[in-house]
C-alpha cells in the first residue's frame, strides 16, 4: 500500500530552527508537496519538489532525496506564527495525491 | 473576493436531514476537488471534477452527491448522513497540468472548511 508517514506533534521554541521530516511509500513519484494548515483556516501551499536537493523559500526551505523516499522541511528563526499543521503530500505515478497526518508544529517563547 | 469560498462555515444535521455545501472559486481553474479531513487523519480524497466532468469518485457512500454545475461552483448535498460523517469538508481548486484523461493537480488551493456535526 502507499503510506506517508511524519510526526504527529512537534515542539519548538521561537527563534530556533524546527526540521519536520516526511518519508514515503508510493507507486511512482511525481513531486512532493508541503503544505501549511493554520487551525480553522484552509490549507496554504508552501513548496514542491520533484527533484533531488534543496529548495530554499524565505525562511522555509524542503528537502528531497528519492533515492531515500524521505523530505524534510525547515523553518529558520521560528515565529509564534509558524505555530500550525504541516502536511506532506506526494504525487504518485497516477497523479493521485498521497497525504500524511500532518505534524502539528507548537511553538514556545 | 478570497480565491476559494466556501459556506456554511459550521452546519449541524440530524442524520435525516438534507442539505448542501457549497463552494465557489474566483481562480479560473478548470478543477475542483472535495475532501474530507478528521482529526489526526490524512485528508481523504473524495470527488473531483475537470470542465465539470467528474473525473474521480473515491468510493464515497452514496449520501454524498457532488454537482458541479459550472467550473466555478461545486456542491456536496447531504442527506441520511451517520455520526461518523463529521468532520471538516474542504473544497479545493486548481489548474489541471493533464492532457489527457486523468486530473494532474497543481497546487492546491483551499477553502476554509465546512465543520459539519451530525447528531
Amino acid at each position: 500500500g502507499q503510506n506517508i508517514d511524519q510526526p504527529t506533534e512537534m515542539t519548538a521554541t521561537e527563534g530556533a530552527i524546527v526540521q519536520i521530516n516526511c518519508t514515503y511509500q508510493t507507486s511512482g513519484f511525481n513531486g512532493l508537496f508541503w503544505y501549511q494548515q493554520h487551525a480553522g483556516e484552509a490549507p496554504t501551499f508552501l513548496s514542491y519538489n520533484v527533484l533531488d536537493g534543496l529548495e530554499e523559500k524565505g525562511r522555509f526551505s524542503s528537502f528531497l532525496s528519492r533515492s531515500k523516499g524521505y523530505s524534510y522541511l525547515l523553518l529558520k528563526e521560528l515565529q509564534m506564527k509558524d505555530s500550525a499543521s504541516y502536511l506532506c503530500a506526494v504525487m504518485d505515478s497516477n497523479y493521485q495525491l498521497i497525504w500524511g497526518a500532518g505534524t502539528k508544529l507548537i511553538i514556545k517563547p | 473576493e478570497t480565491g476559494v469560498t466556501q459556506t456554511p462555515r459550521h452546519l449541524v444535521m440530524g442524520m435525516t436531514n438534507k442539505k448542501s455545501l457549497k463552494c465557489e472559486q474566483h481562480l479560473g481553474h478548470n478543477a475542483m476537488y472535495w475532501y474530507k479531513q478528521s482529526a489526526k487523519k490524512p485528508l481523504e480524497l473524495m470527488f473531483v471534477y475537470n470542465f465539470k466532468e467528474q473525473t474521480e469518485n473515491n468510493s464515497v457512500p452514496s449520501r454524498f452527491s457532488p454537482e458541479c454545475p459550472n467550473s466555478s461552483h461545486l456542491f456536496l448535498h447531504l442527506h441520511t448522513l451517520q455520526p461518523e460523517d463529521s468532520a471538516l469538508y474542504l473544497c479545493a481548486s486548481s489548474q489541471d497540468l493533464g492532457t489527457g484523461v486523468v486530473t494532474v493537480t497543481g497546487e492546491l488551493f483551499f477553502g476554509e472548511g465546512s465543520r459539519l456535526t451530525v447528531l
